[in-house]
């Protein structure tokens, strides 16, 4: 069964505190690997998509790496508006359709 | 930038009325998406659909039903809601297989 794992639940971390976030997923094949950001009472805004291992993206303080079972959101120097719920989501083969498997988010505190 | 709009921001229900989430995107995207997201239980799909007037069941379609009947709009229906259906509804919209999903900015449905 496909699924998706995210790690740890919540993390609190002092501004300027550099850490990473874990998403492990096990599928029969990975079309794509999606990051959300999501603020409270708010729906998910896109951040990234990885396709094949050993790819890596960047957004300010944000990046993103893939291997063939995880996924990390390295974030560097975190500040307070940093804050909020990361979600990670899947899309497995065969992709004629666009359904994403999504795991239960990281709950991300950055205090000053 | 991609726009998903769900017209309803909050919603209180009673128990047996019929409801309707309305949602629309901007971008001529192909496919469109209804996913409800619990506490622990991360985003659900309960229906998507690839063209006008086409559907199909995601993994929780048990009491909801869906219409397409232009491309840029797809609604969500509760023919007769029930408690366990309070959640946050949440639409989503893509070009095609493969490319980003995004998001509205959700609905809150409660049901009393």
């Amino acid at each position: 069964e496909d699924q998706v794992t995210q790690s740890p639940e919540a993390l609190r971390l002092q501004e300027g505190e550099s850490s990473s976030l874990n998403c492990s997923y096990t599928v029969s094949g990975l079309r794509g690997l999606f990051w959300y950001r999501q603020d409270p009472g708010k729906g998910p805004e896109f951040l990234f998509t990885l396709y094949s291992a050993g790819e890596e993206k960047e957004k300010e303080r944000l990046k993103a790496t893939l291997t063939k079972k995880e996924s990390f959101l390295h974030i560097t120097a975190p500040k307070p508006e940093d804050s909020a719920t990361y979600l990670c989501a899947v899309q497995a083969e065969p992709a004629n359709t666009d359904k994403l498997i999504f795991g239960t988010g990281t709950r991300l505190q950055v205090f000053p | 930038d991609v726009k998903v709009t769900q017209s309803s921001r909050y919603l209180v229900k009673r128990t047996g009325e019929k409801v309707f989430l309305e949602c629309v995107q901007d971008m001529d995207h192909e496919n469109m998406f209804w996913y409800r997201q619990d506490p622990g239980l991360g985003l659900r799909l309960i229906y998507f659909s690839y063209d006008v007037k086409m559907k199909e069941k995601g993994d929780i379609p048990e009491g909801y039903s869906v219409s397409r009947e232009k491309k840029e709009r797809f609604s969500l229906i509760l023919e007769s809601a029930s408690t366990n259906q309070t959640s946050m509804y949440l639409c989503a919209s893509s070009w095609s297989p493969g490319n980003t999903i995004y998001f509205g900015e959700g609905s809150w449905l409660t049901v009393v």
